[in-house]
């Protein structure tokens, strides 16, 4: 089973900061990669997802990547409270197969 | 707006009844997924369609089995359920393979008792 760490505790950030969040994976072969964001009780949606090695933003948003290294960060500029809430990283290893991390807790303060 | 729907949000059963959880999506979206999601051990792929009848295990497909008889249904059966089945399951689906974007239902909470 392909494994994808997320290893970090909840996180605290103050509104306006930015929120860093990692992610490594054990199969050098993947290609495409996800951030999902879970608010608490609801349901995964899709924030961003990345492909190539380097950086790509989305508005307040930027994955970047780092195939080499076999990591996936999500950077969330200037905070705000909408931002609390888990985010998943999801790696594709093919076969119509997406393993997900167990996620991070964002939680803003105002 | 794409919409997956999942029959129930809470489900209570007894151990050793036959369970069925629903899914439907309305987008004519090829693939479907059952996923589980436990505190600590994040989602885990149970099984997923990728046309009407057809079928493959995901990662953890032990106690479980599924059934797509038409496109936009594809429906979790758990034989004979036990407590170590309690768990918040997640339903999906995309136009392509799970390497685009997965649409997930809100989520039946099940509790087996």
């Amino acid at each position: 089973q392909k494994e994808v760490e997320q290893n970090s505790g909840p996180l605290s950030v103050p509104e306006g900061a930015i929120a860093s969040l990692n992610c490594t994976y054990s199969d050098r072969g993947s290609q495409s990669f996800f951030w999902y964001r879970q608010y608490s009780g609801k349901s995964p949606e899709l924030i961003m997802s990345i492909y190539s090695n380097g950086d790509k933003e989305d508005g307040r948003f930027t994955a970047q990547l780092n195939k080499a290294s076999q990591y996936v960060s999500l950077l969330i500029r200037d905070s705000q409270p909408s931002d609390s809430a888990t985010y998943l990283c999801a790696v594709y290893y093919g076969n119509n197969r997406l393993a997900f991390g167990k996620g991070n807790q964002v939680v803003v303060i105002p | 707006d794409v919409k997956v729907t999942q029959s129930s949000r809470y489900l209570v059963k007894r151990t050793g009844e036959k369970v069925f959880l629903e899914c439907v999506q309305d987008m004519d979206h090829e693939n479907m997924f059952w996923y589980r999601q436990d505190p600590g051990l994040g989602l885990r792929l149970i099984y997923f369609s990728y046309d009407v009848k057809m079928k493959e295990k995901g990662d953890i497909p032990e106690g479980y089995s599924v059934s797509r008889e038409k496109k936009e249904r594809f429906s979790l059966i758990l034989e004979s359920a036990s407590t170590n089945q309690t768990s918040m399951y997640l339903c999906a689906s995309s136009y392509g393979t799970a390497n685009e974007k997965l649409f997930f239902g809100s989520g039946t909470q099940l509790s087996v008792l």
